[in-house]
């Protein structure tokens, strides 16, 4: 069946160091991944988005690789601070399905000062 | 306001009871989409609403619920004969085009409790 895993365990880092998240997929075929935060009782926010013949997307502090061979995306930020503190939920976008976003369950990261 | 609006953002009701939840999406964007998100999950996609076009209720749990979209604009999500199992937070989202390259803005949800 069709999964989408990211970390299990809460991350937590020091200020300054860089972050590093991983989702993994079975079963899928993305054409495109996304990148969202989400703060408690917020909506989640769009971060970044990678098609499948790039390997690598930068924004900012953000860095985003897709590995479609490993089938995994690894999501880094640098230079972390305690205002990255958030939820960061990875979703795919198959080839075959266009319009709908498959969510993982996201990875909760705590950025200690 | 500029961006995606729910209401109301928390709704307490006992088992049985009918809900409706509203969604003013942002303007202009046509395509909107419902997820609902329970404790420590991922976004469960319900519905998605593109232009006139016949809507996408594949992920739609039950017969319970039912969603429309009036004049390509607000969105009411409705569940009938409420059940434990539906407390979760209900999210809505909208986007320029329903496509897969662009960005789905999200609202605040409403959170849903059922005793």
């Amino acid at each position: 069946s069709q999964k989408i895993e990211q970390n299990s365990e809460a991350l937590n880092i020091q200020e300054g160091k860089t972050a590093t998240l991983t989702c993994n997929y079975t079963n899928y075929s993305p054409a495109y991944l996304q990148w969202y935060r989400q703060d408690p009782g917020r909506g989640p926010v769009f971060l970044l988005l990678i098609r499948e013949n790039e390997k690598e997307k930068r924004k900012e502090r953000l860095k985003v690789t897709f590995d479609t061979t490993l089938k995994q995306s690894l999501f880094h930020i640098t230079a972390s601070q305690p205002a990255d503190s958030a939820t960061y939920l990875c979703a795919l976008i198959s080839s075959g399905s266009a319009r709908q976003l498959t969510f993982g369950s996201g990875t909760q990261l705590t950025v200690l000062p | 306001g500029a961006g995606v609006s729910q209401s109301p953002s928390n709704k307490v009701t006992e088992k049985g009871k009918d809900v409706e939840l509203r969604c003013d999406p942002i303007s202009g964007h046509t395509a909107l989409y419902w997820y609902r998100q329970s404790l420590g999950q991922g976004l469960e996609f319900l519905i998605y609403f593109q232009g006139n076009s016949a809507p996408d209720k594949s992920g739609l749990p039950s017969d319970r619920f039912s969603a429309e979209r009036t004049g390509g604009s607000v969105s009411t999500l409705t569940i009938q004969r409420t059940q434990q199992e539906d407390s979760a937070v209900y999210l809505c989202a909208s986007s320029t085009y329903g496509t897969a390259t662009q960005p789905q803005h999200f609202g605040d949800g409403t959170r849903l409790s059922i005793l």
